[in-house]
């Protein structure tokens, strides 16, 4: 089945304790990226990449950062998390930066 | 940044009406993606527009990809309590490679 797969779906961590947010995909999808859901503000972009080794900065990337060694692979890192991270994230992926995004099922992080 | 607005924030109708709501942008933009989310879950693409004027259906949804290039519709015909759930418009304006979001129209069906 095609999806793009994060983990994990629930955390609750301290500030200050590095994590990760696994995101990977399995339709070969050049296109990957990282969004933010925060109620009343909609979905707001953290980081895009458009292929192996190339990521840009979305319109919120203030502490986070992301790595895209391999095509399926798009890790969210926040190494330093503080409780205005506490949110719902969704890593996406498409063919291209045209096409429509598949969505992962989201990761609700909470940082107390 | 570049912001798309997205209207109305809210919608209380009654099962069997038609539903509009429509996105606005002070850029142009090359492409207009239509989403719904149900709760729980990720956004799921709904419709894609990539030429202006383009009229675009998927059941009883259809989406228009507005002449100037800065706006677009969503209509939903005769409502069902499947229909539930937030819509977003989203779109890549000329300018990069940016998939950008509105805010969301939140559908509610009266029983």
């Amino acid at each position: 089945e095609a999806q793009v797969t994060q983990n994990p779906r629930y955390l609750i961590t301290v500030t200050g304790k590095k994590l990760t947010v696994t995101c990977s995909q399995n339709m070969n999808h050049e296109y990957m990226s990282w969004y933010r859901q925060d109620p009343g503000l909609g979905l707001r972009q953290i980081y895009y990449s458009m292929n192996v080794e190339v990521t840009d900065k979305g319109d919120v990337p203030e502490g986070y950062k992301v790595s895209r060694k391999e095509k399926r692979n798009f890790p969210l890192i926040l190494e330093s998390p503080s409780p205005n991270q506490t949110s719902l994230y969704f890593c996406a992926s498409s063919l291209a930066a045209d096409y429509g995004y598949t969505f992962g099922s989201g990761t609700r992080l909470t940082v107390v | 940044g570049q912001q798309l607005n997205q209207s109305p924030q809210s919608m209380f109708i009654q099962e069997g009406e038609d539903v509009s709501m429509n996105c606005t942008s002070s850029s142009i933009f090359n492409t207009w993606l239509w989403y719904k989310q149900d709760p729980g879950e990720g956004p799921v693409l709904l419709i894609a527009l990539y030429k202006a004027g383009e009229l675009t259906s998927n059941g009883r949804l259809t989406a228009q990809f507005g002449i100037t290039r800065k706006d677009s519709f969503l209509n939903i015909s005769a409502s069902i309590p499947s229909d539930v759930g937030i819509y977003f418009c989203a779109g890549r304006s000329n300018r990069d490679d940016k998939i950008i979001f509105g805010k969301g129209t939140r559908l509610h069906i009266l029983p």
